[in-house]
């Protein structure tokens, strides 16, 4: 089974308004982190958010926020206010256990803000 | 700007050449990792080293190896190259190990080595 799984291959959004990208992980131990990275077209990989298995709450970063529910074992991103900047791809991406710190990587979103 | 160093940006080589990628993590940073991203493969964990020794290994070839010197940058190696091996290689870097919350591990530009 795929440790994370992002079911939108492409997205669309219109400037300045809200869209959120789908994340699913699956695992069965109780310690994990998932992130979320955006790939623009120059290929570099930039951390946005991280939000641990045992947080209280979910994380925010600015105009990124997760929305995490453990009981799904879903984590999508929101992103509020879409600018034109932010058309990439997302990956979603999940470390598994407490002694490990690889990332398990999902197949990405790409998002297109439209103006 | 992660703070993550990798060179070359660019590299094309030929089939059967051996290439070595440079990585400089951020300051600080103990942990080194290495990342595949291909097209038909997406990204994949390669190696992970931390303080200079070997931490985890995940899907890397035997063709490939790398190392973490005493100042901390690392090299992956790679040789006898196929055309399948062209891909993005990224570097990243965390302050730990292990999974501790927070960890946050930081990733480089990338190095896109075509194999012609």
């Amino acid at each position: 089974a795929q440790k994370i799984t992002q079911t939108q291959p492409g997205m669309f959004v219109q400037e300045k308004e809200a869209v959120t990208l789908d994340c699913t992980y699956d695992t069965s131990d109780p310690s994990y982190g998932l992130f979320w990275y955006k790939q623009p077209s120059s290929g570099e990989m930039i951390f946005l958010i991280y939000q641990g298995s045992y947080d209280q709450q979910n994380a925010t970063e600015g105009r990124y926020s997760l929305n995490f529910q453990k009981a799904r074992k879903s984590a999508n991103l929101v992103i509020s206010a879409s600018q034109l900047g932010d058309s990439a791809m997302y990956f979603c991406a999940m470390r598994e256990g407490r002694r490990a710190n690889n990332l398990f990587f999902g197949t990405g979103t790409r998002l297109t803000v439209i103006p | 700007d992660s703070g993550v160093t990798q060179t070359p940006k660019h590299l094309i080589t030929a089939t059967g050449q051996r290439v070595t990628l440079r990585c400089s993590p951020r300051s600080g940073d103990l942990s080194v990792y290495w990342y595949q991203q291909s097209l038909d493969q997406g990204l994949q964990f390669l190696i992970q080293y931390y303080n200079g020794e070997e931490r985890a290994k995940g899907n890397i070839l035997e063709r490939f190896s790398a190392q973490q010197f005493p100042d901390l940058h690392s090299e992956l190696n790679l040789s006898s190259l196929e055309l399948g091996d062209s891909a993005l290689y990224f570097c990243a870097s965390s302050a730990t190990p292990q999974g501790a919350a927070g960890n946050t591990i930081y990733f480089g530009e990338g190095s896109w080595l075509t194999v012609v």
